[in-house]
């Protein structure tokens, strides 16, 4: 059993469809991540919070809403999503301390926008 | 800035067999941690192997082990007694111990076991 558990695994969604991808973390952990992964792309870092207060913000674009109610759930909002914004998006979660801990990520959320 | 390189996409090896693979990095810092991390078709991405920047004592865990060297900024993966499971496309990651600083990924490689 994994300590990051994200659902759905699987999203297909309209491009006018709202929908969530959640995560929860088991391992008391303080900070938590998103993560996307497209074909032939680094993986690309998304949103970090770190004591539920988003430290980074990499750009994205607007239609991912990223919301992180305490410290082991964070949420994933989608809206007006594009076809190119289909990729497996990893969450994932690490206890910052100044240790250089380890990062520990979930199984994904494919998602196709169609 | 900080990077991560794996030069080589794809690897292949024959089962029981010895397989190495490379990474390199670029910092100025001299504490970090160094990380491979294992994306299996399942697509979770599990962490293999770490190590301390400050401990010369090359880490290994049951049959993967690292060569880690610090003037060269090299840290090399190997496999040994190569298995099916083990093909995977493995990412070398690098961070510093701020709290503040991203882990940073290199683009990975993809390692194909020959039955």
């Amino acid at each position: 059993e994994t300590g990051v558990t994200q659902t759905p695994r699987h999203l297909v969604m309209g491009m006018t469809n709202k929908k969530s991808l959640k995560c929860e973390q088991h391992l008391g952990h303080n900070a938590m991540y998103w993560y996307k992964q497209s074909a032939k792309k680094p993986l690309e870092l998304m949103f970090v919070y770190s004591l539920e207060e988003r430290v980074e913000n990499n750009s994205v674009p607007s239609r991912f809403s990223p919301e992180c109610p305490n410290s082991s759930h964070l949420f994933l909002h989608l809206h007006t999503l594009q076809p190119e914004d289909s990729a497996l998006y990893l969450c994932a979660s690490s206890q910052e301390d100044n240790s250089g801990n380890t990062i520990y990520f979930g199984e994904g959320s494919w998602l196709t926008v169609v | 800035a900080q990077t991560v390189t794996q030069s080589q996409p794809e690897m292949s090896v024959q089962e029981a067999e010895t397989v190495t693979l490379s990474c390199t990095y670029d910092t100025s810092e001299s504490d970090y941690y160094l990380f491979w991390y294992k994306q299996p078709p399942s697509r979770q991405m599990i962490l293999v192997i770490r190590q301390e920047a400050y401990k010369q004592q090359n880490a290994t865990e049951n049959r993967f082990s690292v060569n880690f060297q610090k003037a060269a900024k090299s840290f090399s993966l190997k496999i040994s007694d190569s298995q099916l499971g083990d093909a995977a496309m493995y990412f070398c990651a690098y961070r510093t111990p701020n709290r503040d600083d991203k882990i940073i990924f290199g683009k990975g490689t993809r390692l194909h076991i020959l039955p």
